[in-house]
């Protein structure tokens, strides 16, 4: 069976210090991998998606960055953190349902981040 | 482009009561159509989906029928219980070229059922 990991599980950070977040998952190969930030008391937001090792797409422009150095790794940085990247970060993978157009996510248990 | 409208809450209902929570879409083509649900602390999980017009979906007594004619997917279960407290997503995904497939998610109705 599939598993995906996050940590750390929280995470307090100084503003202006890096940022690393690191995702896996077990169990499948060649995933599509996806970050998604939620703020308090709000909806999820997409920042990034990867289609494949090193394929990038960025939704939202912003200090953040992604990288994917290996098929099952996705790794979330920035060089140097807002108070505004507070939230609770989500990585996510998909494989095709049944159906044609199902597209189901798994979503991991998350990185809560504080930057004070 | 695809958007999710969910019922605003916070919503709160007794133990055993009937619940509905309200989703719409717009998409321009297929979507499927999903429920997520995420308990405190944690991430969402995955709690019914359907793929296609009138699809019925069904979990752990939730139910949401596709419904292409009012472009809805509306949550419900008969009889609430207090572990049923959580934040509830819709979402839909559609097909796209290769590579380009993505959730659109609703901002999140919380509820909370009292005992």
């Amino acid at each position: 069976s599939q598993t995906i990991h996050q940590w750390p599980a929280t995470l307090v950070q100084p503003v202006g210090s890096p940022l690393s977040l690191e995702c896996t998952v077990e169990g499948t190969s060649n995933p599509n991998l996806y970050w998604y930030r939620q703020a308090a008391g709000r909806g999820l937001q997409l920042l990034f998606y990867s289609v494949g090792i090193g394929q990038i797409s960025s939704e939202v422009p912003q200090n953040l960055s992604a990288s994917r150095p290996q098929d099952r790794q996705f790794i979330l940085s920035s060089k140097k953190l807002l108070l505004s990247d507070s939230g609770f970060y989500l990585c996510a993978w998909s494989v095709l349902g049944q159906g044609w157009n199902s597209y189901e996510q798994y979503f991991g248990p998350g990185t809560r981040l504080t930057v004070t | 482009g695809n958007s999710v409208t969910q019922m605003e809450g916070p919503v709160t209902l007794s133990e055993e009561a009937f619940l509905t929570i309200n989703c719409t879409y717009t998409a321009t083509g297929y979507p499927s159509l999903f429920w997520y649900v995420q308990y405190p602390g944690e991430g969402l999980q995955l709690l019914l989906k359907a793929t296609k017009a009138d699809d019925k979906g069904s979990n752990k007594g939730f139910e949401a029928t596709y419904r292409k004619e009012t472009t809805s997917f509306h949550l419900e279960k008969g009889s609430v219980q207090v572990s049923d407290s959580a934040v509830y997503f819709c979402a839909l995904s559609e097909f796209g070229n290769f590579g380009n497939e993505k959730l659109t998610f609703g901002t999140g109705t919380r509820l909370t059922i009292i005992p």
